[in-house]
């Protein structure tokens, strides 16, 4: 079964990078990687997603290891608002099946 | 704002009972989402729909139901409650099958 695995929690000092890894073993070649996070007593937001490359946006960054079979979601200067669940998903390209992971709690510490 | 709108906020009920919780989707967005989040833990995938039709179906109970409607609004539904279904229940939408969701707001489930 397809899942994806992430640790559970994260410390990080403000202002500097923060790289949060997901493993996801399982993937197949046209699964996308998804991320997503939810701050306290909110729903999830997007954050980012790829395929195979590598991928910016304005809120992150995210590398994909050559294999596919790892990613990591990299904010590249945290401040005490990214303080949230990271969530790792993978969309599976054969059904559409969401494998949402338990998600990494990052601990911002001013 | 996400522009996805989840009713009502908060539902009260007892077990053995029946609820139905609906959402409306981002407008333009055809894919509807639904998920389950316990206390303290992760969201469990629960269904999706696309276009009046489903899609892909993740860990959801034979207890509970949901359908998409022509103007593309969603309702969950929810039977034989038991206590073990409180949880906040969340609704997404997108545009399409595998782009970003834009989540709702959540329906907060108390079954006493």
């Amino acid at each position: 079964d397809a899942k994806t695995t992430q640790p559970n929690s994260m410390e990080s000092n403000e202002e500097e990078p923060v790289h949060l890894p997901c493993n996801h073993s399982t993937i197949s070649g046209t699964d996308y990687i998804h991320w997503y996070r939810q701050l306290p007593s909110q729903g999830p937001e997007y954050v980012i997603h790829g395929l195979t490359s590598n991928v910016n946006n304005r809120m992150a960054s995210l590398a994909i290891a050559e294999d596919r079979k790892s990613s990591t979601l990299i904010l590249h200067r945290a401040t005490l608002r990214d303080a949230a669940v990271y969530y790792c998903i993978l969309i599976i390209d054969s059904n559409y099946q969401l494998i949402w992971g338990a998600g990494t709690k990052l601990i911002i510490k001013p | 704002d996400s522009g996805v709108t989840q009713t009502p906020k908060h539902l009260i009920t007892a077990t053995g009972q029946r609820v139905t919780l609906r959402c409306s989707p981002r407008s333009g967005d055809l894919s509807v989402y639904w998920y389950q989040q316990s206390l303290d833990q992760g969201l469990q995938f629960l269904i999706q729909y696309y276009n009046g039709e489903e899609r892909a179906k993740g860990n959801i109970l034979e207890r509970f139901s949901a359908q998409q409607f022509p103007d593309l609004h969603s309702e969950l539904n929810l039977s034989s409650l038991e206590l073990g279904d409180s949880a906040l229940y969340f609704c997404a939408s997108s545009v399409d099958l595998a782009s970003e969701q834009f989540f709702g707001p959540g329906t907060r489930l108390t079954v006493l």
